[in-house]
């Protein structure tokens, strides 16, 4: 039934280590977007796609990047880790044209750098 | 950018009675207002959302208001029972853009005492 999959729902890495977040969803969603949550921050917007190859910066683009070179997956990188960017990570799928439906959660990963 | 805002960060309440979450927004041309429920330790989802030209929308205990005038908007739980404990976010977007994205308030914890 899970149909947005993140790859690792605990992850731990040393400062400055590159780090990929692997998002896969089988909805055929266009949209995907990747947020963090933190304690009293609610969700921020990393960042987002909505098409292949296509991605768009959201509020807090510093320190990330993102491929998304098919259609099912969205990838986040942290190209020098830090720690602050210790947090949950949440990627999200949507359609474009039923935005009512709302978004569609994966599990979350727990990213640790030490 | 659209900004959402969310109060009270923590509710208390006993069981069996309402509880009431606000958010306001900023961008006059939101037109989707969704509401997630996460549970500890689990993926947030939806459960009631809100399009512009609703003033109000109900699902057995829950539901949600919207004020376009005023760009504030609260979801309302009646006969809470404690399996209603959980972080419950808001978000507005601007759906029928070239994406849906959704800007999240900061999430209110709601604890139901038995």
């Amino acid at each position: 039934d899970v149909k947005v999959t993140q790859s690792s729902r605990y992850l731990v890495k040393r400062t400055g280590e590159k780090v990929f977040l692997e998002c896969v969803q089988d909805m055929d969603h266009e949209n995907m977007f990747w947020y963090r949550q933190d304690p009293g921050l609610g969700l921020r917007l990393i960042y987002f796609s909505y098409d292949v190859k296509m991605k768009e910066k959201g509020d807090i683009p510093e320190g990330y990047s993102v491929s998304r070179e098919k259609k099912e997956r969205f990838s986040l990188i942290l190209e020098s880790a830090s720690t602050n960017q210790t947090s949950m990570y949440l990627c999200a799928s949507s359609l474009m044209d039923a935005p009512w439906r709302g978004y569609t959660f994966g599990s979350g990963t727990r990213l640790t750098v030490v | 950018g659209e900004n959402v805002e969310q109060h009270p960060s923590t509710l208390s309440v006993q069981e069996g009675d309402s509880a009431v979450i606000k958010c306001t927004y900023s961008d006059s041309a939101s037109n989707y207002f969704p509401w997630y429920k996460q549970e500890l330790g689990k993926r947030p989802q939806l459960i009631i959302d809100i399009r512009s030209n609703v003033g109000e929308k109900k699902d057995q205990r829950i539901a949600v208001t919207l004020n376009k005038t005023a760009k504030h908007f609260s979801l309302h739980i009646t006969e809470t029972q404690p399996e209603d404990s959980a972080v419950y976010f808001c978000a507005a977007s601007m759906a029928g853009g070239a994406t849906n994205k959704l800007i999240f308030g900061t999430g209110t914890l709601l604890a139901v005492q038995p």
